[in-house]
């Protein structure tokens, strides 16, 4: 079974400061991987996604993130926080041959000092 | 470009009761799952409906039933409410199962259970 770790809880970090999100991931096969963020009372919005190739995927809000297969992970990266970055972010697994059900980790909540 | 809808945004029940939510998909979408969120947790999948007939379940007792109709849309039906029922239920829309078909939530709706 697939099962995803987000080690950090929580992440306090000052504004214009870098910031780095761990994400572990426990798949059979190479899944398929994604970070969401979620504002108080809103949605998910998808930040970025890996399918295959390029092992670095850029995404939106100036977020990247990198995958590392021996390492089973999927870290989300900015390199200068805004206040408005305040949120919950989830990495999230799909099976990359059984539809597109995802799982997903705990969440880290990530506030930004000014 | 209408996202997706969902209905109610807030919902209180008593143990026992039954309740219905509904989702609108996201324009040109024809597949809608279903995720619960408990407070301070990762979404969990219940399950996907396509083609009006669930094509995948999560790991949620039959109580959690659903339904799809021609245009799409589709509701979450949870019978005999317990307390552990408590959550925000997060509709996503997708073209297609397919595994690189992006998931688009709604805001969700909020149920409590007292």
């Amino acid at each position: 079974a697939q099962s995803v770790t987000q080690p950090d809880i929580h992440i306090t970090v000052s504004e214009g400061a870098s910031l780095e999100l761990r994400c572990n991931y426990s798949y059979g096969a190479t899944p398929y991987l994604f970070w969401y963020v979620q504002s108080p009372g809103q949605g998910l919005q998808l930040l970025l996604k890996y399918f295959s190739g390029d092992t670095l995927v850029q995404g939106i809000k100036g977020f990247e993130a990198e995958f590392k297969r021996s390492q089973s992970s999927f870290n989300l990266r900015k390199p200068s926080v805004h206040w408005s970055d305040a949120a919950e972010y989830f990495c999230a697994v799909g099976p990359n041959n059984a539809g597109n059900m995802l799982t997903f980790g705990g969440g880290t909540r990530l506030m930004v000092k000014p | 470009d209408a996202g997706v809808t969902q209905s109610p945004t807030h919902l209180i029940k008593t143990r026992g009761q039954q309740v219905t939510l509904r989702c609108s998909p996201k324009s040109g979408h024809d597949t809608v799952s279903w995720y619960q969120q408990a407070l301070g947790q990762g979404p969990q999948f219940i399950f996907q409906y396509y083609e009006e007939e669930e094509r995948q379940r999560g790991n949620f007792p039959d109580r959690f039933s659903g339904h799809q109709f021609p245009n799409y849309s589709s509701e979450l039906n949870v019978n005999a409410l317990l307390l552990g029922d408590s959550a925000l239920y997060l509709c996503a829309s997708s073209l297609g199962t397919g595994a690189a078909s992006p998931l688009h939530f709604g805001n969700g709706t909020r149920l409590t259970v007292t």
